[in-house]
């Protein structure tokens, strides 16, 4: 079993549209937990950290992270054709400090 | 602007023999990471340098190598490049070990003939 699942997809929206993206994990001493956006032909770049449990916001991005449940979930709202990208959940262990355990990563594309 | 600066972007090479990939960063971070990513997987963690301390992951083969001769610049060597080694090898930084933001170059997609 791989320590963080990541349903693949593609996922196809038209603009506008709600989307969900989630990951799973195994190991319950994850704490910290990010999402990374990757556009083609680009390294990964930070979009959304949260620590522990709980749900973050940050304009169309909200975060959520349920820990009893080892679930993490990304929502963007008002979805548009540039944030078409692959997102990448990563999680770490605090006393490991930052060694990321990604996500294969989920393809998204926003249909204008 | 501060960046992670990966080169070259694409590498052709031939099975067995050596490549050398190279990163460089203007952001002075202490951490300097080395993933591979293959097609539609998860970038896995090939190994770090806190400074100038190395550390390997224990799956890591002994085929990859690396070196940072200073803060600024990071090197991933392949001895013996086998076809199961093509992918995209991506540099990384954070300013320190408890810092959970890693800034990504763009990557060095590597094509083992």
């Amino acid at each position: 079993q791989k320590e963080v699942e990541q349903d693949p997809g593609p996922l196809s929206v038209p603009e506008g549209a709600i989307v969900s993206l989630n990951c799973t994990y195994s190991n319950s001493a994850f704490q910290y937990f990010m999402w990374y956006r990757q556009y083609s032909r680009k390294g990964p770049e930070l979009l959304m950290y949260t620590y522990s449990s709980g749900n973050k916001e940050d304009g169309r991005f909200t975060a959520q992270v349920d820990k009893s449940s080892k679930y993490i979930s990304l929502f963007i709202r008002d979805s548009q054709p540039s944030d078409s990208a692959t997102y990448l959940c990563a999680m770490s262990v605090l006393e490991y400090g930052n060694k990321l355990v990604f996500g294969a990563g989920t393809i998204l594309r926003v249909k204008s | 602007d501060a960046m992670v600066i990966q080169n070259p972007r694409y590498q052709v090479t031939q099975f067995g023999k050596p490549v050398t990939l190279s990163c460089s960063q203007t952001l002075n971070h202490n951490v300097m990471y080395w993933y591979q990513q293959k097609s539609s997987q998860a970038p896995k963690l090939l190994f770090h340098y806190y400074d100038k301390d190395f550390n390997n992951e224990a799956d890591t083969p002994d085929n990859f190598q690396s070196r940072r001769p200073n803060t600024s610049f990071c090197f991933l060597d392949i001895r013996s490049p086998g076809l199961g080694d093509a992918a995209m090898y991506l540099c990384a930084t954070s300013r320190s070990g408890l810092d959970y933001e890693q800034y990504f170059g763009p990557g060095t997609r590597l094509t083992v003939t």
